[in-house]
């Protein structure tokens, strides 16, 4: 039973675009949510955070939405830079357990 | 500050073996959860330990266990390898339990031959 979902395995964007990645939630208990960057070989880093009591947090080049309504949870990269290229995991929040999607590839073409 | 450190990085094991898997967390971090990583399946949770005591499991059978001493450092057994257990072990610290970031190490990948 995926309780957070990531319905994109895959996504390419320009260097100096916007890259937008989407997850979808089943779960409206969940408080906290988070966004993760993997690169290979290595263990997932954190990126940002919300709460569910917000709706936007921004963080330099990232910011996350949160949509409670839709449950619906996004992540935007302005401007995408090569080095972005990573797979990045959303996660969710219920108490001390957390919820993984299953990650989206993405590549920013120089 | 050194990050989470993970014991062996690889691991190839045959079936109906048990393996023993270490994770030290950063320092001063008394939060160790476990994550199995699958192609398809993303990070799925195992347990979460906090001051010697686990905190909640996931929805994985009772082959699967893990302890944590008083220095926070942990460990993960599986008994009785299945193939299907062939995967990437990912540990995660956090100074306390709950709504914080965690600290991934960079994982053990375990093969069952």
């Amino acid at each position: 039973d995926q309780q957070v979902k990531q319905n994109s395995p895959s996504l390419s964007v320009q260097e100096g675009r916007i890259s937008i990645l989407n997850c979808d939630y089943t779960n409206s208990m969940f408080d906290y949510f988070l966004w993760y960057k993997k690169y290979p070989a290595e263990g997932p880093t954190f990126l940002i955070s919300i709460s569910s009591i917000k709706d936007k947090n921004e963080d330099g080049r990232f910011t996350v939405f949160l949509n409670k309504s839709a449950k619906h949870l996004s992540l935007h990269i302005v401007p995408s830079q090569p080095g972005d290229s990573a797979v990045y995991f959303c996660a969710a929040s219920r108490g001390n357990q957390f919820y993984f999607g299953t990650g989206t590839s993405l590549t920013v073409i120089p | 500050k050194a990050g989470v450190t993970q014991t062996p990085r690889y691991l190839i094991k045959t079936r109906g073996q048990q393996v023993t898997l270490s994770c030290s967390p950063i320092s001063g971090h008394r939060s160790v959860s476990w994550y199995q990583q699958t192609p398809g399946q993303g990070l799925q949770f195992l347990f979460e330990y906090f001051s010697e005591t686990q905190r909640n499991k996931g929805n994985f059978p009772g082959r699967f266990s893990g302890r944590q001493f008083s220095n926070s450092r942990s460990e993960m057994n599986v008994s009785t390898l299945e193939l299907g257990d062939s995967a990437l072990y990912l540990c995660a610290s956090s100074l306390v339990s709950g709504r914080v970031e965690q600290f991934f190490g960079p994982g053990t990948r375990l093969t069952v031959l």
